[in-house]
């Protein structure tokens, strides 16, 4: 069984709006979440992540929120842009610094 | 600029063929990982290896094996390939430990990908 989903396949957004890409888990163990950014015939690059101490970090255009309660995360991009373009993966470890995968979130950004 | 690089981008076997993946990495990272992509099941652990010689099995492991017998190089082995194990293979490696702003978990640096078909 996931122990992470990213429940939407792909997302559609317009350029300049905001994307909003979702993530929930599973194991309450994990304290620690990351997002990585993917282009085709690219390997997965690191985006931004969170520590569970937190319940929000910004980095520019992206912003990451992690609600603990409800084991979810999400990713917030604005303003979005045809460049962001790309599959997104979220990811969880533990206190063993393994990291779990999402099954990524195709974005599409149109101009 | 870091690199992880994979040697081969494209390869075709045939069922039953040996398949060899190698993986060489430039910044003394102890960690090394092997991971498929599939749609829709995001990047699957199958091997990685926390230091020279040292390896350990990730979620699917199952006709796969590894070798590192230097710390910058990871070989990722298909003893017999078959159609099942088409797929995207990433390797990628970490510094043991590693976190972006404090201790604690890894950040993966990736490499481009090979795109695996068995026919």
């Amino acid at each position: 069984d996931q122990q992470v989903k990213q429940n939407s396949p792909s997302l559609s957004v317009q350029e300049g709006r905001i994307s909003i890409l979702n993530c929930d888990y599973t194991n309450s163990m994990f304290d620690y979440f990351l997002w990585y950014k993917k282009y085709p015939a690219e390997g997965p690059t690191f985006l931004i992540s969170i520590s569970s101490i937190k319940d929000k970090n910004e980095d520019g255009r992206f912003t990451v929120f992690l609600n603990k309660s409800a084991k979810h995360l999400s990713l917030h991009i604005v303003p979005s842009q045809p460049g962001d373009s790309a599959v997104y993966f979220c990811a969880a470890s533990d206190a063993g610094n393994m990291l779990t995968f999402g099954g990524g979130t195709r974005l599409m950004v149109k101009p | 600029d870091v690199k992880v690089t994979q040697s081969s981008r494209y390869l075709v076997k045939r069922t039953g063929e040996k398949v060899f993946l190698e993986c060489v990495q430039d910044m003394d990272h102890e960690n090394m990982f092997w991971y498929r992509q599939d749609p829709g099941l995001g990047l699957r652990l199958i091997y990685f290896s926390y230091d020279v010689k040292m390896k350990e099995k990730g979620d699917i492991p199952e006709g796969y094996s590894v070798s590192r017998e230097k710390k910058e190089r990871f070989s990722l082995i298909l003893e017999s390939a078959s159609t099942n194990q088409t797929s995207m293979y990433l390797c990628a490696s970490s510094l043991f430990g590693s976190r972006p702003d404090h201790s604690g978990a890894n950040v993966l640096t990736f490499g481009a990908g090979s795109r695996l078909t068995v026919l």
